[in-house]
């Protein structure tokens, strides 16, 4: 079965820096999301990667899959504090269902 | 469009009780997914709906559990003899289409706290 990894599994900067975040999945991507989930609440979708070497962008944030998709990085640009959350990952394994597989999630904290 | 809604947001309850979360997608959405959320997880697949046809249930969705989708619209979510192992974020979300090309738009979740 397929599986998520992301890296690291917490982080922690200071307001203005810039930080990646990485999911590694065990088999080829046929969809790659990307959502932040504030604590106890629900996932707020950021975007969707389908093809290899693909990257897309949303304000200060950045997303790319490699060619080989299996690999994708989250990057932030002159972190705020509004960015803080839990960044999770997750993967359509068949590309037919839709079904989401997940990583385990990472915690950002962005100190003023 | 409103979004997806759940409710309720939080649910205590007390082992042996069944309970039922209710989920709204966006309007026209065909998919409807459940996924249960433990803390410091990531959400973990339950089941998912096409129209009002169920189409796949996990493994983990034992025979206490069970989903409806009747009128292909708003969706429930039936936890029966809840145990304390059944804590957790009920989660759920909605799509336009299967396929890997459609985003999947999540609910603000339900927490249910089994005592």
């Amino acid at each position: 079965s397929q599986e998520l990894e992301q890296s690291p599994q917490s982080l922690i900067v200071q307001e203005g820096k810039n930080l990646t975040i990485n999911c590694t999945s065990s088999k080829t991507l046929y969809g790659l999301y990307w959502y932040k989930q504030k604590y106890g609440e629900g996932l707020i979708f950021l975007m969707m990667l389908q093809k290899g070497g693909e990257e897309k962008s949303h304000e200060k944030i950045t997303a790319k899959l490699d060619e080989k998709k299996q690999q994708s990085s989250l990057h932030i640009t002159a972190s705020q504090p509004s960015h803080a959350g839990i960044y999770l990952c997750g993967a359509d394994g068949s590309g037919a269902t839709n079904k989401l597989i997940f990583g385990t999630g990472t915690l950002l904290a962005v100190q003023p | 469009d409103t979004g997806v809604s759940q409710n309720p947001r939080h649910k205590i309850t007390k082992r042996g009780q069944n309970v039922t979360f209710r989920c709204d997608p966006i309007s026209e959405h065909n998919r409807l997914y459940w996924y249960r959320q433990t803390l410091g997880q990531g959400p973990e697949f339950l089941t998912y709906f096409q129209n009002e046809a169920q189409l796949e249930k996990s493994r983990l969705l034992s025979d206490r559990f069970s989903a409806e989708r009747p009128k292909g619209s708003f969706s429930t979510l039936e936890i029966q003899r809840t145990e304390q192992g059944d804590s957790a974020m009920y989660l759920c979300a909605s799509s336009l289409a299967g396929g890997a090309r459609y985003e999947q738009f999540f609910g603000p979740g339900t927490r249910l706290t089994v005592l």
